[in-house]
């Protein structure tokens, strides 16, 4: 049973336009989110975070949106530049304080073209 | 600098052999981990180890071994008991368990010749 979905496994847009890459979950325990970016043959690097108080965190071209009710986040890319072309995975921890066991999506791989 | 190393960047295992990936850590990190990644797939956990001497089997542990003898090493053997190898391996570690950021290591490639 996955916890944790991306339903799209690729996404193509232009340069300077918005990016917007979407996860579901399914266990309502989870209280945390993760994105990771992850370029081929190299390991991922972390991203942004959302806490479940919050609706929203921004971190300069990259903003996570989180709907509680909808079990639903999302990962608003803006302007969209090349170097953003990579598989971003949505991860969550088990919640209640621990961080083991994060679950992973499967991925969605971003293509932006110049 | 700090941060996770993995060698070999590729490694190429015969039938019947075992191997042993290296996940090394000067971040002072109390946790570690390692997933395995294969194509279309998330990264999915074999083994996670919250402090020196204590490791947990993850969802895919079948095949695979640790140890945790010093904290900032954590080194993974594929056994010959694992049928399908070939995967790319990621290490990771992470400073306590309050903290959920994981960080990774750059992976190594496992082929079966």
């Amino acid at each position: 049973d996955q916890q944790v979905k991306q339903n799209s496994p690729s996404l193509s847009v232009q340069e300077g336009r918005i990016s917007i890459l979407n996860c579901d979950y399914t266990n309502s325990m989870f209280d945390y989110f993760l994105w990771y970016k992850k370029y081929p043959a190299e390991g991922p690097t972390f991203l942004i975070s959302i806490s479940s108080i919050k609706d929203k965190n921004e971190d300069g071209r990259f903003t996570v949106f989180l709907n509680k009710s909808a079990k639903h986040l999302s990962l608003h890319i803006v302007p969209s530049q090349p170097g953003d072309s990579a598989v971003y995975f949505c991860a969550a921890p088990p919640g209640g304080g621990s961080n083991y066991k994060l679950t992973f999506g499967k991925g969605t791989l971003l293509t932006v073209n110049p | 600098d700090g941060g996770i190393t993995q060698s070999p960047k590729y490694l190429f295992r015969k039938e019947g052999q075992n191997v042993t990936l290296s996940c090394e850590q000067n971040l002072n990190h109390d946790a570690m981990y390692w997933y395995r990644q294969d194509p279309g797939q998330g990264l999915r956990l074999i083994y996670y180890s919250q402090i020196v001497n204590d490791f947990q089997k993850g969802d895919i542990a079948e095949g695979y071994s640790v140890s945790r003898e010093k904290k900032e090493s954590f080194p993974l053997t594929v056994t010959s008991a694992q049928k399908n190898p070939t995967a790319f391996y990621l290490c990771a570690s992470s400073k306590d368990r309050v903290q959920e950021t994981q960080y990774f290591g750059p992976g190594t490639r496992l082929l079966v010749l």
